[in-house]
């Protein structure tokens, strides 16, 4: 069974541009999570779709938002972009749900210059 | 999970000693709990899970060992490789449809040749 997989791995941007990253889960799950980690502040809970719905948000601001499509594969849109925002952001998938086993991809770096 | 700053805690072991990673997790109503292993350039790896109703659950080379009466989790690598070295999540959650898992700072395990 393939794994997860997030185009592109490696991103550059600039101050107030704005962002889309891809994530296809393992074929059979319906979760997809997204996480923002960095040294500073370790993983961080972004937003959960599930069945195309947003079931769950983190402590992030509207700036971060995502979309979930028919097929499970979700995508993660960062607009107005912030030097702050360099980061690796993960994308998990699951059978289940954010609160459960998980299965991560490889991360999209993202670095805003 | 722990809270530290910019730097990882370190945990440094021979090569084929017992490794023995620990976690305070932060939430007394907390029923579930994961350790995940993220290699560098990787999104972290699930290892090993646990319920509240269980205080040792074993995989292979890996068990982990619950406390809940002082919220402590634990993770023991017997006769740890050099293809353990890697940074380390805890991470909890409370069951739920709606629920998401909290993860630690992370600890780096270091092993020796």
């Amino acid at each position: 069974k393939a794994g997860v997989t997030q185009t592109p791995r490696y991103l550059i941007k600039t101050r107030g541009q704005q962002v889309t990253l891809s994530c296809s889960p393992i074929s059979g799950h319906r979760s997809v999570s997204w996480y923002q980690q960095t040294p500073g502040q370790g993983l961080q809970f972004l937003f959960e779709y599930f069945s195309e719905t947003q079931r769950n948000k983190g402590n992030f601001p509207g700036r971060f938002s995502g979309r979930q499509f028919s097929n499970s594969r979700s995508e993660m849109n960062v607009s107005t972009l912030e030097l702050g925002d360099s980061a690796l952001y993960l994308c998990a998938s699951s059978f289940s749900g954010a609160g459960y086993e998980q299965y991560f991809g490889p991360g999209t770096r993202l670095t805003v210059t | 999970g722990e809270s530290v700053g910019l730097h990882l805690p370190t945990l440094s072991v021979q090569e084929g000693d017992n490794s023995i990673i620990n976690c305070a997790y932060s939430n007394s109503a907390s029923d579930y709990f994961i350790w995940y292993k993220q290699e560098s350039g990787k999104g972290p790896q699930f290892i090993i899970d646990i319920r509240s109703n269980m205080d040792k659950r074993q995989g292979q080379r890996v068990t982990v060992l619950l406390n809940k009466t002082v919220k402590h989790l634990s993770l023991q690598i017997a006769a740890t490789q050099p293809g353990d070295s890697a940074v380390y999540f805890c991470a909890e959650n409370i069951y739920g449809a709606n629920s998401k898992l909290t993860f630690g700072k992370g600890i780096t395990l270091s092993v020796r040749p």
